[in-house]
């Protein structure tokens, strides 16, 4: 049972360069979300998906784009890399409202910006 | 805005002893409560949640969480702790309603070292 799967588990970028960050998940949840968590800091949303077609910002959007054309995935893109952006990336879904429904969390991408 | 504060950044207990990680959260309307635990290298996983009615609540792994209204918090507690408890807790609050719809904001976090 995969559930929530993120690719890739590392990767180094260099300043101004752009990259996508995947994320799929096998059980049909309406709910997607990318958080970033810094040390100390806890998780910040980023952007989350309601559904296919349909994405609304979170705390810290800058910098960040995703996109939602299938229940199954819902990648995030940084355009410009920027040394703020070096953080651990995690994708969540669930399957409905997070107030009662519990989030399923991937195992995360250490992304650095140099 | 609704906000978590974890006032414990870092605990330090001995295999066996109990275990309180304290957790206060500001929120305008009735919240949604959940603790959250993450093992190194790992994502998080949920350990017990709030939603309404019995405010003890248990959880997996042996914990459970009580929901104090007055005092805005939300303590989690385990009476005999084991080496693998071993993690970083984190607890969060969502909303229903408003801006907070489809949210959750975590707190900072608070690391657990057992201690044989």
């Amino acid at each position: 049972n995969a559930g929530v799967t993120q690719t890739p588990k590392f990767r180094i970028l260099k300043i101004g360069q752009s990259m996508t960050l995947q994320c799929t998940q096998d059980m049909n949840h309406n709910y997607m979300y990318w958080y970033r968590q810094d040390p100390g800091m806890g998780l910040k949303l980023i952007y989350y998906s309601v559904g296919a077609g349909i994405t609304d910002k979170g705390e810290v959007p800058n910098g960040y784009n995703v996109s939602r054309s299938t229940t199954e995935d819902f990648p995030l893109r940084l355009e410009l890399a920027a040394p703020s952006q070096t953080s651990v990336y995690f994708c969540a879904s669930s399957a409905g409202h997070p107030s009662n429904q519990p989030q399923h969390f991937g195992d995360g991408t250490r992304l650095s910006i140099l | 805005a609704q906000s978590v504060t974890q006032p414990d950044i870092h605990i330090t207990v001995s295999e066996g002893a109990s275990l309180e990680l304290r957790c206060n959260y500001s929120y305008g309307a009735t919240p949604y409560l959940f603790w959250y635990v993450q093992s190194p290298g790992q994502g998080l996983q949920l350990l017990l949640k709030y939603f309404s009615g019995d405010t003890l609540v248990q959880g997996i792994k042996g914990f459970e969480a009580e929901f104090k209204r007055s005092q805005s918090s939300f303590n989690l507690r385990k009476p005999s702790v084991h080496w693998s408890d071993a993690a970083e807790y984190f607890c969060a609050v969502g909303g229903a309603g408003g801006t907070s719809y489809g949210k959750l904001t975590f707190g900072q976090g608070t690391i657990l070292t057992v201690h044989p």
